[in-house]
């Protein structure tokens, strides 16, 4: 089975700051998937970052990088130069290659101020 | 746009009164699943469908069911919602391969 913990209920952070939202993950299946995603209060999940457990280099998407460390068993999300409308829920999840299902950790609630 | 689309986005229905909330694809995508997520938590898999083939979650209570009657769409069908059922729920598809996972935007539920 996999599991996705993410420890850090709820973070601010000032605008035009980056930020780091921690996520450990453990499963036995040599080959997964990692995601982010971002819900904001209207409810819809978007899906933000992906790192795959072979990818040699750590995935990044314009204002997110997903600080991939094997070894660990985590994949942090950094979002870089906030803004106010980053803040939203985040949920790191995974999927792995016996088990497509997305798991989802608790999520972390991001508020920026400006 | 090739998307998810859920309707309807919010839905208010009575204690007790069966409700239906769909489901559809443009995707193509072979699995479609149904998450149920509650205020400030994670959301929650209830079943999901493998092109024909119905997987439920061991935990999902008997009272949510579901069909998909063809690969666009996926119906969920609470026979008869309790107070506790009020959360948001989620439709979400992917290929097998579960790289890309495309959610709907949700549909609302409150039950009065």
């Amino acid at each position: 089975a996999q599991k996705i913990t993410q420890t850090q209920p709820g973070m601010f952070v000032q605008e035009k700051e980056a930020v780091t939202l921690d996520c450990t993950y453990d499963t036995s299946d040599p080959s997964y998937g990692l995601f982010w995603y971002k819900q904001p209060s209207s409810g819809e999940m978007i899906f933000l970052i992906y790192q795959g457990s072979y990818d040699q280099q750590n995935a990044t998407e314009g204002r997110y990088s997903l600080n991939f460390q094997k070894a660990r068993k985590s994949a942090n999300l950094v979002i870089s130069a906030s803004q106010l409308g980053d803040s939203a829920m985040y949920f790191c999840a995974m999927t792995s290659s016996n088990d497509y299902k997305l798991s989802f950790g608790a999520g972390t609630t991001v508020t920026v101020r400006a | 746009d090739a998307m998810v689309i859920q309707n309807p986005r919010y839905q208010v229905t009575q204690f007790g009164k069966p409700v239906t909330l769909s489901c559809s694809q443009t995707l193509n995508h072979n699995v479609m699943y149904w998450y149920q997520q509650k205020s400030s938590q994670a959301p929650k898999l209830l079943f999901h469908y493998y092109d024909k083939d119905f997987n439920n979650e061991a935990d999902t209570p008997d009272n949510f069911q579901s069909r998909r009657p063809n690969t666009s769409f996926c119906f969920l069908d609470i026979r008869s919602p309790g107070l506790g059922d009020a959360a948001m729920y989620l439709c979400a598809t992917s290929r097998e391969e579960a790289d890309g996972y495309t959610f709907g935007s949700g549909t609302r539920l409150t039950v009065v």
